[in-house]
């Protein structure tokens, strides 16, 4: 069973300063992981993905995001938050290598991002 | 490629009505999802299809709730008779593996709002 938790609802930060929205996962085995940003009246697009390579991932707009195995975390960071990254994002974990498990994406229950001037 | 297109963006209707939610995924995607948003209950899985078939419809809520894929490039969910609770956004997402067992990420419309009044 998989399961993911984002651990702020809401994050709010200064232009300029640096992002950090917190995951936490639970996979019975080799996890896929990745991070979505939703703005408002849009669509989930990618940001960036996690899939058994390097555990160091860099996305788009300059957000990036380590895993790190040992306590099942895959925390997302920015250094320098800007006002177009006010949006909603989501933590989602998929099972590696499981035919069971593929369709089964679980996505935590999002955290949503303030940036003020 | 123009990515995952839905339809219609907005809906607005009476209780009772019938409404159609239309899909056309990404081609050469063989997986399909439908997915619903609301502030309560975050993103739910409601379907999902590979090459076409129906795989798991567990997170279908009734009846009142079904969804087809007459072929690869189109998919339906309708409700009927559609009610209050009913209204949310509905989101459609395609991908394929990316190797044997790895997992894609997950493409997503720009979504339904639909109201039922």
């Amino acid at each position: 069973a998989q399961s993911v938790t984002q651990l702020d609802s809401h994050v709010s930060v200064s232009e300029g300063t640096p992002v950090l929205l917190r995951c936490n996962y639970s996979s019975s085995y080799s996890p896929s992981l990745f991070w979505y940003v939703q703005h408002p009246n849009k669509g989930l697009q990618l940001l960036l993905k996690y899939t058994s390579a390097a555990t160091l991932v860099k996305g788009i707009n300059g957000f990036e995001a380590e895993f790190k195995k040992s306590e099942t975390s895959f925390h997302l960071t920015k250094p320098s938050a800007h006002m177009s990254d006010a949006a909603e994002y989501f933590c989602v974990v998929s099972d590696l290598m499981t035919t069971d498990s593929w369709g089964k994406f679980q996505f935590g229950a999002g955290t949503q991002v303030v940036v003020t001037p | 490629d123009a990515g995952v297109i839905q339809s219609p963006r907005h809906e607005v209707t009476e209780m009772g009505q019938e409404v159609t939610l239309r899909c056309k995924p990404i081609s050469g995607h063989d997986y399909l999802f439908w997915y619903r948003q609301t502030m309560m209950r975050g993103l739910e899985l409601l379907i999902y299809f590979n090459n076409n078939v129906p795989i798991d419809d567990s997170g279908m809520p009734e009846d009142r709730f079904s969804a087809k894929m007459p072929n690869a490039s189109f998919s339906t969910l309708k409700i009927q008779p559609s009610e209050p609770r009913d209204s949310a956004v509905y989101f459609c997402a395609s991908n394929s593996p990316t190797g044997t067992g790895v997992t894609g990420e997950l493409f997503f419309g720009e979504g339904s709002r639909l109201t039922v009044l």
